[in-house]
């Protein structure tokens, strides 16, 4: 079974500021990890993914992620926000032959002027 | 020319009333999602479907019914509406099936009934 806890549920934040959304994650095979944004009355938005390689992975609007297999975690992060980062982030696992995505409860970034 | 497009945006209903929701995708994919968004922003998988063939059916009641006529259209049916069915619906796509893939989500829609 794969589930994905993420351990803050509200992160406010001063523009400019440095910001980490943590995410970790629990699986007994090999997975696949994803963050996703989700804007105010919108849609999921793919903001980065691990399948394999670079622990490394950066994505788009300036955000990055490290995988970490022994901490079992993902977590995101941003050196510099703006007030447009403000959204609900989600972080999102699948592993094995699971064909669905397991998504955790969400953080909600809100940047502060 | 919106990837994952989804009708109505919102729903406002009586409950024991029955309602569908649409869904359309232009990304040439062959796999399409139904999702359910609570109140406390908590998401969860309720269908999937690969070219036109459910291959997920989780735990939902069976008052909710999907429906693929074709790979770029899935839709939900949702019979005898109860409170608790009040929730914002994401319909989903991917390319195929392999794990890893990236699912791209349309807008939602917000079902609230009365």
């Amino acid at each position: 079974a794969q589930s994905v806890t993420q351990l803050d549920s509200q992160v406010p934040v001063f523009e400019e500021a440095p910001v980490e959304l943590r995410c970790n994650y629990s699986s007994s095979v090999s997975v696949y990890l994803f963050w996703y944004v989700q804007y105010p009355n919108q849609g999921l938005q793919l903001l980065l993914k691990y399948l394999s390689g670079s622990t490394l992975v950066k994505g788009i609007n300036g955000f990055e992620a490290e995988f970490n297999k022994s901490q079992t975690s993902f977590h995101l992060r941003k050196p510099s926000v703006h007030i447009s980062d403000t959204a609900e982030y989600f972080c999102a696992v699948s592993s094995g032959s699971a064909r669905q995505l397991t998504f955790g409860s969400g953080t909600q970034l809100t940047v502060l002027p | 020319d919106t990837a994952v497009s989804q009708t109505p945006k919102y729903l406002v209903t009586q409950m024991g009333n029955d309602k569908s929701i649409k869904c359309e995708q232009n990304l040439g994919h062959d796999t399409m999602y139904w999702y359910k968004q609570d109140s406390k922003k908590f998401l969860k998988i309720m269908f999937s479907y690969n070219n036109k063939e459910l291959i997920i059916n989780e735990t939902v009641p069976n008052r909710f019914s999907p429906k693929s006529p074709d790979k770029a259209h899935l839709n939900l049916h949702i019979n005898s509406l109860e409170l608790g069915d009040s929730a914002v619906y994401f319909c989903a796509s991917s390319q195929g099936v392999r794990v890893g893939e990236t699912q791209y989500f349309g807008p939602g829609t917000r079902l609230l009934v009365l």
